[in-house]
């Protein structure tokens, strides 16, 4: 199994344009999540989803968009990008239970100028 | 605001000498989990220890919960160079629509010199 994957790696985008994160899983998990995690703090949770066409928002939603149209795949649209939004973004997936471990992918490095 | 925070921010060791961490939170939890970031690189699960539980074994790893103070401490005994990385608590809130929404610390920054 691959786990989670995240693409691309890097993306360097000037204010204004968007961009589509990849995430992809394939252990038919039915959580994935969408984290950013910015210099000297923890990671903060942007989105969620529980299954296929359900999302919901998390801590720090803002400027973000996400679909779930299948189970192994949960993008995270930027609309217009902002300096604000350099971070990396990691992209996590689990079962749907109560203390389930977190599997991460090994994340995008975004900087928006 | 973020419900856990690690203590302390970063900790500097020897090769052989033992690594405590702690986490302290704010509301009550499901569970508590500890991961593992190196540098560069994704998440990986260490450890996860249950509001019913006390204490947590795993390998050269020593995980504590005390409900009551609301905290959690990660002990790694005979550390390695290996170790080097930062170290994150995540708490599973209380309550059923909560599932799966972990909450991160800060973390604590491990050096671990040869």
């Amino acid at each position: 199994n691959a786990g989670v994957t995240q693409t691309p790696k890097f993306q360097v985008l000037k204010t204004g344009q968007s961009m589509t994160l990849q995430c992809a899983q394939d252990m038919n998990h039915e959580y994935m999540s969408w984290y950013r995690q910015d210099p000297g703090m923890g990671l903060r949770l942007i989105h969620y989803s529980v299954g296929a066409g359900i999302t919901d928002q998390g801590e720090v939603p803002n400027g973000y968009n996400v679909s779930r149209s299948t189970t192994e795949d949960f993008p995270l649209r930027l609309l217009s990008a902002a300096p604000s939004q350099t971070s990396v973004y990691f992209c996590a997936s689990s079962r749907l239970r109560g203390g389930e471990t977190q599997y991460f992918g090994p994340g995008t490095r975004l900087l928006v100028l | 605001s973020q419900q856990g925070e690690e203590d302390p921010q970063a900790l500097s060791i020897q090769e052989g000498e033992n690594a405590t961490m702690n986490c302290s939170y704010k509301t009550s939890i499901n569970n508590l989990q500890w991961y593992r970031q190196n540098s560069g690189r994704g998440l990986v699960h260490l450890i996860l220890i249950r509001s019913n539980e006390r204490e947590k074994h795993s390998g050269r790893l020593r995980v504590t919960l005390d409900t009551s103070k609301k905290s959690s401490s990660l002990l790694i005994t005979a550390s390695r160079a290996a170790d080097t990385a930062s170290y994150f608590c995540a708490t599973d809130r209380f309550g059923g629509t909560s599932y799966g929404k972990l909450t991160f610390g800060q973390g604590t920054i491990l050096t671990v010199h040869p």
